[in-house]
C-alpha cells in the first residue's frame, strides 16, 4: 500500500480480555516500531524490529505485552490480559533503511485501545 | 538519559508567526526531529536537524543549536489548518527516538 496500515482503528476490550494489533508496514521498509501513546502526551517507544529480528523490547511495561513480525513485513502487537492503564493509542511506524531513527519514520494511523 | 521539554500550549493568530521551543538532554545526541500530529491523526515528519543552523522549508522553519541543547520550530504566515500538536523528538546513541510530550498549538482568527 501507500503508507502504514494500521487494524483496528478502534478496540474496546473488557478488562482481562487478550487483544491483538496488527500493522502493514510500507512495503520493503526493514525497520518497524510500536509506539504508546497516551491523551496528552508524546509517543512512547515500545519495540524495534529489523527485519523479523526484534533487536530491542526495552519499552514494554510488562511480560503481558507481546510484538513479532515473523516474515519481516506484517507485524502484531499482543496485549494480554488487558488493564485500564493499557487505555491508550497504538502507533506503528517504517523505516526504509536499517540506519535507524536518522531516516524519515512514517507512522500508521493507530489503534486506539479502550479497556473497560 | 533522555530529557525533552517543550510548552503544553500555545495559541496565535491566523497570519502570524509563531516559534515552539524545545530544549533537550540527550546521551549521544545525533538529530532532532519534529513532527506535526493533528489530533486524532498520526504524526507526520516536518523536519530533520543534525547540524547548527536553520533549515528552512516553506512556511516552516526548524534551529538546532546542539551546544545549548536546544531547538525551535518557526510557523510563519499562520493557518487555520496549522493548529495541530507539534511534537519534538530527539535520537541518541540507541537510534531509538525520544519523543516530547508535543505542543498543542491553537490558531484562531
Amino acid at each position: 500500500g501507500a503508507g502504514v496500515s494500521q487494524s483496528p482503528r478502534y478496540k474496546v476490550a473488557k478488562r482481562g480480555q487478550d487483544v491483538a494489533l496488527r500493522c502493514d508496514p510500507i512495503s520493503g521498509h526493514v525497520s518497524l516500531f510500536w509506539y504508546q501513546q497516551a491523551l496528552g502526551q508524546g509517543p512512547e517507544f515500545l519495540t524495534y524490529f529489523q527485519n523479523e529480528a526484534q533487536l530491542d523490547k526495552s519499552g514494554l511495561p510488562s511480560d503481558r505485552f507481546f510484538a513479532e513480525r515473523p516474515e519481516g513485513s506484517v507485524s502484531t502487537l499482543k496485549i494480554q490480559r488487558t488493564q485500564q492503564e493499557d487505555s491508550a493509542v497504538y502507533l506503528c511506524a517504517s523505516i526504509l533503511s536499517t540506519r535507524g531513527m536518522t531516516d524519515t519514520q512514517y507512522f500508521g494511523p493507530g489503534t486506539r485501545l479502550t479497556v473497560l | 538519559g533522555q530529557n525533552i521539554d517543550q510548552p503544553t500550549e500555545m495559541t496565535a493568530t491566523e497570519g502570524a508567526i509563531v516559534q515552539i521551543n524545545c530544549t533537550y538532554q540527550t546521551s549521544g545526541f545525533n538529530g532532532l526531529f519534529w513532527y506535526q500530529q493533528h489530533a486524532g491523526e498520526a504524526p507526520t515528519f516536518l523536519s530533520y536537524n543534525v547540524l547548527d543552523g536553520l533549515e528552512e522549508k516553506g512556511r516552516f522553519s526548524s534551529f538546532l543549536s546542539r551546544s545549548k541543547g536546544y531547538s525551535y520550530l518557526l510557523l510563519k504566515e499562520l493557518q487555520m489548518k496549522d493548529s495541530a500538536s507539534y511534537l519534538c523528538a530527539t535520537s541518541g546513541g540507541s537510534y531509538i527516538p525520544t519523543f516530547g510530550r508535543g505542543t498543542s498549538l491553537i490558531v484562531h482568527p
